[in-house]
């Protein structure tokens, strides 16, 4: 089945430093990618919608210049977070579609656990 | 935007009990429903896809319904086991996007 690898599983920063987040489809090519947050004991809350070669669509209420996407390949998609603060740590996931349009499911990473110190 | 809601927030049942989570969402223009599992600081395991076309999905003790005009899915699990214990996570496809909703949390008692 399809496969999408996220890189790290952990991270611990210290403030004001910045973190990439690495989102990898393995064995397909995705056009779409999706960044989700969850803070503890919520839900995942979509951040942005990352398409290959053009600028991420980003949710009401995200900062686009905190949270840099970029989805250079068909198969690789980054979130930078820059100048972290402890209230951004939170569990950050990705998921990509195997094909185009709305009926392709949606293949999730493993996740990210950011601390900010 | 889309709205997700899954009722109840928090289940506890004992062990071997039949039981039904509920998800309602407030736009029926679907592509998709998919129902998650996580575990406590976890990724998520998908468990059902049902497309907006079909009415239920079954795998083994799981079964998920989809009723698109009211914007209701249930996700049933027949004979509960302690290993069941988890986060249910219901999650709306539209064309570019996936909603999620808060989640049940459950927690099967030996």
């Amino acid at each position: 089945g399809a496969v999408v690898s996220q890189h790290p599983s952990r991270v611990i920063c210290k403030s004001g430093t910045s973190v990439k987040i690495e989102c990898r489809s393995l064995d397909f090519q995705a056009t779409t990618m999706f960044w989700y947050r969850q803070f503890p004991k919520q839900s995942l809350m979509l951040m942005a919608t990352s398409n290959e070669g053009s600028k991420a669509t980003y949710e009401q209420g995200v900062e686009k210049d905190k949270f840099l996407i970029n989805h250079a390949s068909l198969t690789l998609s980054t979130l930078t977070v820059t100048s972290a603060h402890p209230e951004d740590s939170s569990f950050y996931i990705c998921s990509a579609r195997e094909a185009p349009g709305g009926y392709s499911p949606l293949h999730f990473g493993n996740g990210t656990r950011l601390t900010v110190t | 935007k889309q709205e997700v809601t899954q009722i109840p927030a928090a289940l506890s049942v004992p062990e071997g009990e039949n039981l039904v989570l509920n998800c309602s969402f407030t736009d029926s223009a679907i592509y998709n429903l998919q129902w998650f599992r996580q575990d406590p600081g976890k990724g998520l395991t998908s468990l059902l896809l049902i497309q907006s076309s079909q009415r239920e999905q079954t795998s083994g003790r799981l079964n998920a319904s989809l009723d698109k005009s009211s914007g209701r899915s249930t996700l049933y699990i027949a004979a509960s086991q302690p290993g069941d214990s988890a986060t249910y996570l219901c999650a709306v496809g539209g064309n570019n996007d996936m909603r999620f909703g808060a989640g049940t949390r459950l927690t099967v008692k030996p």
